[in-house]
């Protein structure tokens, strides 16, 4: 099976603009989960898709945004981009409600 | 709030010696908890999990040790390898579905 994809790899954008990026799950996954990584925050959990409907959410601002498809792939957008925005943001996809994800690269976005 | 605390920062260890990084959570809640692997450039991928009515997992050379009532668990790698160097990060889970709530990582070296 493929592995978890996500696009662009990497991107870099201004302060004020916004950004969607995309994540198609290993096949028959139909649960998508967001997660940023930065030096100073770690790993930290965005939000969490399952067959359409979002599941969980963390403890970041209405900026971040989601949505999955009838096919299992997700977007998310953030809006209004900050400097602090800039970070590695990793998809995981997953079977099971076991906390077993399955990791994307991540896509790197940079903020200037 | 950090409610799981992952120490050492960084770990250096000699070929064939053990490496051990541990972790603490506060919330009673969690009842899986998952160790991740992430090397430069790539996601982290799931390396071991345990869940709290057992006190050890052992999976090759990578165990999990867990104390309960300290509310403490532990990954060991015995006879550790060049290819081992990575960063490593605890988890934990409350309550099934895919929300985790992640260490801050340990990055492992491992010496000649």
């Amino acid at each position: 099976k493929a592995g978890v994809t996500q696009t662009p790899r990497y991107l870099i954008k201004t302060r004020g603009q916004q950004v969607t990026l995309s994540c198609s799950p290993i096949s028959g996954h139909r649960s998508v989960s967001w997660y940023q990584q930065t030096p100073g925050q770690g790993l930290q959990f965005l939000f969490e898709y399952f067959s359409e409907t979002q599941r969980n959410k963390g403890n970041f601002p209405g900026r971040f945004s989601g949505r999955q498809f009838s096919n299992s792939r997700s977007e998310m957008n953030v809006s209004t981009l900050e400097l602090g925005d800039s970070a590695l943001y990793l998809c995981a996809s997953s079977e099971k409600n076991t906390g077993e994800l399955f990791f994307g690269e991540g896509s790197r976005l940079t903020v200037l | 709030q950090q409610q799981v605390k992952q120490s050492p920062q960084s770990l250096i260890v000699q070929k064939g010696g053990i490496s051990i990084i541990n972790c603490a959570y506060e919330n009673t809640a969690f009842d899986y908890f998952p160790w991740y692997q992430q090397f430069p450039g790539k996601g982290p991928a799931l390396l071991i999990a345990i869940r709290p009515d057992v006190s050890e997992k052992k999976e090759g050379r990578f165990t999990i040790s867990f104390n309960k009532s300290a509310k403490q668990f532990s990954l060991h790698i015995m006879d550790s390898q060049p290819g081992d160097s990575a960063t490593y990060f605890c988890a934990a889970i409350a309550g099934g579905g895919n929300k985790l709530t992640f260490g801050t990582g340990t990055q492992l070296k491992v010496e000649l």
